[in-house]
């Protein structure tokens, strides 16, 4: 079944951007969907459909999707950015879902 | 308001089956197009994706999972309810439901979980 590779960790300082990936084969053709999880809360959906943005959802995150990985790009980062961050696809093929194994983001 | 919320037995023995109930509030489960999930998470790791059950009853499962699960739902309590079979150890985890309003493949909101231990 298809897999999504995330890194497991991405350090950023305050104000800088960071940038989360997530890896699979022609990952392109699939629409890419993205959650912040914080810990002891629910997931929330911050990015879908590769590039957009649920309502409340600050302009800082953005999402792109080309070849073989999807990147969540998180722009003036700040601490309340901290968080686990997961990758999620619709696998049309096998019609069911698969998630990234999650990167947690360290504001430093 | 949307909310979600998971209801259950907080403790399992090895082997018995659990029953895991998602009560959904301020939106209908025979509304078209969308959909309900079950999702998992064991403590410390990963996410991980069990079942999902459309509005006219289509319903997927986790391929590795597949033989243990059994999702329904009963829309006259605008419930969804999720039995896994053969508990184990392995199976502790927070279980959540989410919700896709749409059926665009995207999960809009999740319920807080429910953390279920198996353990003799």
């Amino acid at each position: 079944s298809y897999v999504l590779t995330q890194p497991p960790s991405v350090s950023v300082a305050p104000g800088k951007t960071a940038r989360i990936s997530c890896g699979g084969h022609n990952i392109d053709n699939y629409r890419v969907h993205w959650y912040q999880q914080k810990p002891g809360q629910a997931p929330v959906l911050v990015i879908y459909h590769n590039n957009d943005r649920p309502s409340g959802i600050p302009e800082r995150f953005s999402g792109s999707n080309s070849g073989n990985t999807a990147t969540l790009t998180i722009s003036r980062v700040e601490a309340g950015d901290e968080a686990d961050y997961y990758c999620q696809v619709w696998d049309s093929g096998g019609d069911h879902v698969v998630f990234g194994g999650g990167t947690k983001l360290t504001v430093l | 308001q949307i909310t979600l919320k998971e209801s259950g037995p907080t403790l399992v023995k090895p082997t018995q089956t659990l029953t895991l109930t998602c009560t959904l509030s301020g939106f209908s489960l025979t509304t078209s197009g969308m959909g309900v999930g079950w999702i998992r998470q064991p403590p410390g790791k990963a996410l991980e994706w069990l079942a999902f059950i459309y509005w006219d009853d289509t319903k997927r499962y986790s391929p590795s999972l597949k033989s243990r699960l059994t999702i329904t739902k009963d829309t006259s309590k605008n419930q969804v309810v999720l039995t896994m079979t053969d508990m184990d150890p392995v199976d502790t985890a927070t279980y959540s439901c989410a919700i896709q309003l749409t059926g665009d493949g995207y999960f809009d909101l999740w319920g807080r979980g429910t953390l279920v231990t198996v353990s003799s």
